[in-house]
């Protein structure tokens, strides 16, 4: 069974870059289609974006100008970098295997606080 | 963007009772539907995709319906565990939406 692990800061300043990364277990980073997800504190969650095992990737529209997802096959992981945050970007983030548009395996999730 | 409506807020119910979870879409997006459930402190777990098949794992007692637009999770009887926050999620369009969640608590 697949078993993923966010890992990066939990603190960013406002204006920087926001880096995350996801350790994948139990199966191939190459193999399977990923997403990153994210729920603010006391709220829902909203899809950040995908990548797939050809590397092609699909965002929010909302946060698309801002969002880049990779992968490195060498590690076993993939990432997740948010440019230009602000405290609206304060949220738990969460990585996920992606099954048919739906997420079938999820990480723990780790808390990002934007503050200077 | 699909806008994903879930009802009520909040739903009160006791051990053992019926739950009845609603979802509806903003536009049709036939069976691409899942349902997850979260508690406190923990990421999602899904429970239901395609609208009605069950996750690996999931007792019998959840079951969901519907297509289109108007979908809905149910819970048989309740058991203690599943006392949580449940989110559904349209996987039709791009991009991917979420309901707002529906707590379900004693």
């Amino acid at each position: 069974q697949v078993q993923l692990q966010e890992s990066g800061p939990r603190l960013v300043k406002p204006s920087e870059t926001l880096s995350l990364t996801c350790s994948v277990s139990g199966g191939y980073a190459s193999s399977y289609y990923w997403s990153w997800i994210r729920q603010p504190p006391g709220q829902g969650l909203e899809w950040i974006g995908e990548i797939y095992n050809s590397g092609s990737t699909n965002y929010n529209p909302s946060l698309k100008s801002r969002v880049t997802i990779s992968v490195d096959r060498s590690k076993n992981q993939f990432s997740l970098s948010l440019s230009s945050v602000t405290a609206a970007d304060t949220a738990v983030y969460f990585c996920a295997r992606l099954w048919s548009g739906y997420f079938d395996s999820w990480g723990q999730g780790t808390m990002v606080t934007v503050s200077s | 963007e699909v806008v994903m409506t879930q009802s009520p807020a909040t739903l009160s119910v006791s051990p053992g009772e019926r739950a009845t979870l609603s979802c509806r879409a903003s536009h049709s997006i036939s069976s691409n539907l899942a349902w997850y459930q979260q508690k406190l402190g923990q990421a999602p777990r899904l429970l239901i995709y395609g609208a009605s098949s069950r996750a690996t794992d999931i007792p019998a007692r959840f079951s969901g319906s519907g297509s289109g637009t108007e979908f809905t999770l149910t819970i048989s009887s309740l058991q203690s565990e599943d006392f949580a926050v449940y989110y559904c999620q349209q996987y039709n369009n791009w991009p991917y939406t979420f309901g707002q969640g529906t707590k379900l608590e004693i």
